[in-house]
């Protein structure tokens, strides 16, 4: 049974600074892995996908990495805004049904 | 269409009694999705539908537990003899997908519906 992880489970900076967000999974044999942005007591915005072929990927100030051998994704924000707090989710998809697993989230705070 | 709609988003209900939720996915999609979050925790999948049929449903979807999407379009999530335990957010979510196989596109997820069980 896939199993995800996300730590840190809470994580404060300050406005400005560079962070990594981790994620890790127990079975590599994934389609492919989501971060998503959750704010309180909305629905999930998807962030960034990467397939389970690609090693990586980018939106603006978002970077997303996939080693799916070791069972790993980090998802790094650089120059973080106070606009940025949320939590974010990593969820992968299985090769062999549609059972997205999703983690229990970092809750991500920028003070400014 | 700006995106997946879900109706109502705040739900009171006495336990024993049943509840029923709306989810209107993105007008283009053929694959809709449904998900239960409890309190400080990531999503668990329900079940979901390709056009009008339902593919798949996880073992935490118990039989008083009923989803339908008769037209391929909206669908709804019905509980029956609620119990405090359902409590949580219930959220849909939506996808297109353009050929056979699993699914690897991007989920665009609904606001979600928000269940008290007293």
């Amino acid at each position: 049974k896939q199993e995800v992880t996300q730590i840190p489970a809470a994580l404060s900076v300050p406005e400005g600074e560079n962070l990594v967000l981790n994620c890790s999974f127990t079975d590599s044999a994934i389609y492919n892995l989501q971060w998503f942005r959750q704010d309180p007591g909305k629905g999930l915005t998807s962030l960034l996908l990467i397939q389970s072929s690609q090693r990586e990927q980018t939106s603006g100030r978002l970077n997303a990495s996939l080693d799916k051998s070791s069972g790993r994704s980090t998802l790094y924000i650089a120059a973080s805004q106070p606009g940025d707090s949320a939590t974010y989710l990593c969820a992968v998809s299985p090769l062999y049904n549609n059972d997205m697993r999703f983690g229990a989230g970092t809750r991500l705070t920028v003070k400014p | 269409d700006t995106g997946v709609s879900q109706d109502p988003r705040h739900k009171i209900t006495k336990r024993g009694q049943n509840v029923t939720f709306r989810c209107d996915p993105i007008s283009e999609h053929n694959r809709l999705y449904w998900y239960r979050q409890t309190l400080g925790q990531g999503p668990e999948f329900l079940t979901y539908f390709q056009n009008e049929a339902q593919l798949e449903k996880s073992r935490l979807l118990s039989d008083r537990f009923s989803a339908e999407r008769p037209k391929g379009s909206f669908s709804t999530l019905e509980i029956q003899r609620t119990e405090q335990g359902d409590s949580a957010m219930y959220l849909c979510a939506s996808s297109l997908k353009t050929s056979g196989g699993i699914n690897q596109e991007t989920q665009y997820f609904g606001p979600g519906t928000r269940l008290l069980v007293l």
